[in-house]
């Protein structure tokens, strides 16, 4: 069945060095992968997406990779800052319209230390 | 612009009870779906609504219901509540076609 896989489930960096999550998609099918940012008590934020015609897609500090390949589509920050700390999600989906169904992984709880 | 919008924040209820959740689209938007998200978890697909009927419906049973409203606005009906059933659920809201999908802030139901 559908399965998105996520890596590491926590993550802590020291303010200013990158971070990277990596996720794994079983559904060959799949060509929308976006990324949730969630903080405590609030619903997921859209941070950045990309679709499966793309390679990379970079946003200022955040960016993704994908490799259609493998499976494999990693979320990159740059330069933390403390308030990029928060649950990461990543999610998998068969596009827009009635595919729409997001799947998504266990989530990457990111400390970033001052 | 308003975005997605969900009531109410926390509901508690008893075992056997029935609950509505409610949702209103970000503006603009035609296509509300709802996850479940346990403590620790991803969120999981319930059902998806477009043009007031259920298009897609995920791993939920039968006690998990929805309706869609004229105006794009959704509510969410579980009957007979479980324990299991303590989550936070989400909305979220879409273009028909459209790949991104925004989220509200969720409404936290602990069932007793």
């Amino acid at each position: 069945g559908e399965n998105v896989e996520q890596h590491p489930s926590t993550l802590s960096v020291q303010e200013g060095d990158s971070a990277v999550i990596k996720c794994t998609y079983s559904d060959s099918a799949s060509n929308y992968f976006p990324w949730y940012k969630q903080e405590l008590g609030k619903g997921p934020q859209l941070i950045i997406d990309i679709r499966s015609n793309v390679g990379e897609k970079k946003d200022q500090r955040i960016a993704v990779t994908l490799n259609k390949t493998a499976k494999h589509f990693s979320l990159h920050i740059t330069e933390t800052q403390p308030e990029d700390s928060a649950v990461y999600f990543c999610a998998a989906s068969w596009g827009g319209g009635a595919t729409n169904k997001l799947i998504f992984g266990t989530g990457t709880l990111l400390a970033v230390q001052p | 612009d308003a975005g997605v919008t969900q009531s109410p924040t926390h509901l508690i209820k008893t075992r056997g009870q029935q609950v509505t959740l409610r949702c209103s689209p970000k503006s603009g938007h035609d296509t509300v779906s709802w996850y479940q998200q346990a403590l620790g978890q991803g969120p999981q697909f319930i059902f998806q609504y477009y043009e007031e009927e259920e298009r897609q419906r995920g791993n939920f049973p039968d006690r998990f219901s929805g309706h869609q409203f004229p105006n794009y606005s959704s509510e969410l009906n579980v009957n007979a509540l479980l324990l299991g059933d303590s989550a936070l659920y989400l909305c979220a809201s879409s273009l028909d076609r459209g790949y991104e999908q925004y989220f509200g802030p969720g409404t936290r139901l602990t069932v007793t």
